[in-house]
């Protein structure tokens, strides 16, 4: 069965400085990963996922993550926080095949930017 | 930018009550989910429903709970009689094809009293 775990429950960082949030995944086959980025009284937003192709995947407000099959890591990193990155942070693995592709989530990072 | 959008925002419901989460996905999207957060715990999947019948379903969705997808627009959640532990934010996703990423949308938040 496949399953993420989110290293860090709660990060902390300044305004300016890089972010690193960490996940690790359990899969028995090729994973297709995934973060979504959840503000307070907001939806769940995809910000990038891998799907084996490029195994540095860039996604939306300056976020990547890379994905290491030898580590079995895909952490998320952005070079430079921003006051408006403070947001819950999930790290994801969709299992199954054909019709079934529930995503498997993990407990979340909560990010707070500090001025 | 077309969204998934979810009504009501916040229930509240007596334990025993029928609750009916509504869902709007995106129009041109074929496969649809919901899934459930328990404050301080994981997102959990619930159920996934295509070509109107489910695909798949969770140990949680018992028989308690029923999808259906009574228009060309909505997909609902029903839980019959909620129970205390039932409290929690439903979200529905959906997807235009099998493999797509999931939308989801702003989310319900049940409260069973």
């Amino acid at each position: 069965a496949q399953s993420v775990t989110q290293l860090d429950s709660h990060v902390s960082v300044s305004e300016g400085t890089p972010v690193l949030l960490r996940c690790n995944y359990s899969s028995s086959y090729s994973p297709s990963l995934f973060w979504y980025v959840q503000h307070p009284n907001k939806g769940l937003q995809l910000l990038l996922k891998y799907t084996s192709a490029a195994t540095l995947v860039k996604g939306i407000n300056g976020f990547e993550a890379e994905f290491k099959k030898s580590e079995t890591s895909f952490h998320l990193t952005k070079p430079s926080a921003h006051m408006s990155d403070a947001a819950e942070y999930f790290c994801v693995v969709r299992q199954g095949a054909g019709n079934n592709r529930k995503l498997i989530w993990g407990l979340g990072t909560s990010l707070a930017v500090n001025p | 930018e077309p969204e998934v959008t979810q009504t009501p925002s916040h229930q509240v419901t007596q334990m025993g009550q029928e609750v009916i989460l509504r869902c709007v996905p995106i129009s041109n999207h074929l496969y649809f989910y919901w899934y459930r957060q328990i404050l301080g715990q994981k997102v959990e999947f619930l159920v996934s429903f295509y070509n109107n019948e489910i695909s798949e379903k969770s140990e949680i969705f018992d028989d308690q709970f029923s999808v259906e997808r009574p228009d060309g627009s909505n997909f609902t959640l029903k839980i019959r009689s909620t129970k205390l532990e039932d409290s929690a934010m439903y979200f529905c996703a959906s997807s235009e094809r099998q493999g797509d990423e999931q939308y989801f949308g702003p989310g319900t938040r049940l409260t069973v009293t």
